[in-house]
């Protein structure tokens, strides 16, 4: 069975404090990694892909990165509007029409 | 142009209550689904229709009723709910076109059954 696991479940940062979220996973021949951010009451919005090791994304102050066993999504100097739950999913198997399976996500407040 | 809407916004209905959800998307993806999201959890898949036919239904209970009029409409039936089906519920779409996918959610319908 497909596995993700994200931690930290809070982070709490300071305007301009630089850190890393972590999803790690055990899945069936991954088809893709993909990064979300959720905030409150609302849906998921899309923020990377990432499809093999050693592949990294970048968008303004989040960079997401790739190995076999984890994904992490580094936030470099964050302000308070990056605060949101960051989801990591994973699509694995075969087949056209894919499942993602989600991880619990990290809540992250950034305070000034 | 990513979009993908859902109405209405929020639902209050009563268990006897037979009420819809609505989504549309017009980016020409052939794969739409429908997740729910209980609170402080991530989403969970319920339907996936690939080519406008069921192709996934992860065993929802026969009180939530799917329907996939065309390749742009995705409705949910829902027909005597139960208080634990509150929830939000979002729609997604994808492309269907490779074996690698993004899905894009929309902004989801906040259910609430009396």
């Amino acid at each position: 069975e497909d596995q993700v696991t994200q931690s930290p479940e809070a982070l709490r940062l300071q305007e301009g404090e630089s850190s890393s979220l972590n999803c790690s996973y055990t899945v069936s021949g991954l088809r893709g990694l993909f990064w979300y951010r959720q905030d409150p009451g609302k849906g998921p919005e899309f923020l990377f892909t990432l499809y093999s090791a050693g592949e990294e994304k970048e968008k303004e102050r989040l960079k997401a990165t790739l190995t076999k066993k984890e994904s992490f999504l580094h936030i470099t100097a964050p302000k308070p509007e990056d605060s949101a739950t960051y989801l990591c999913a994973v699509q694995a198997g075969t087949g056209t029409a894919s499942k993602l399976t989600f991880g619990t996500g990290t809540r992250l407040q950034v305070t000034l | 142009d990513t979009e993908v809407t859902q109405t209405p916004k929020h639902l209050v209905m009563g268990m006897t209550n037979k009420k819809s959800l609505k989504c549309e998307q017009h980016m020409g993806h052939r794969a739409m689904y429908w997740y729910k999201q209980k609170a402080k959890k991530p989403p969970e898949l319920m339907f996936v229709y690939s080519y406008e036919k069921l192709s996934i239904n992860e065993s929802v209970p026969s009180r939530f009723s799917p329907e996939c009029p065309n390749s742009s409409l995705l409705n949910l039936h829902l027909h005597a709910l139960q208080p634990e089906d509150s929830a939000l519920y979002l729609c997604a779409s994808s492309l269907l076109a490779r074996q690698r996918e993004t899905q894009y959610f929309g902004p989801g319908t906040r259910l609430l059954v009396l």
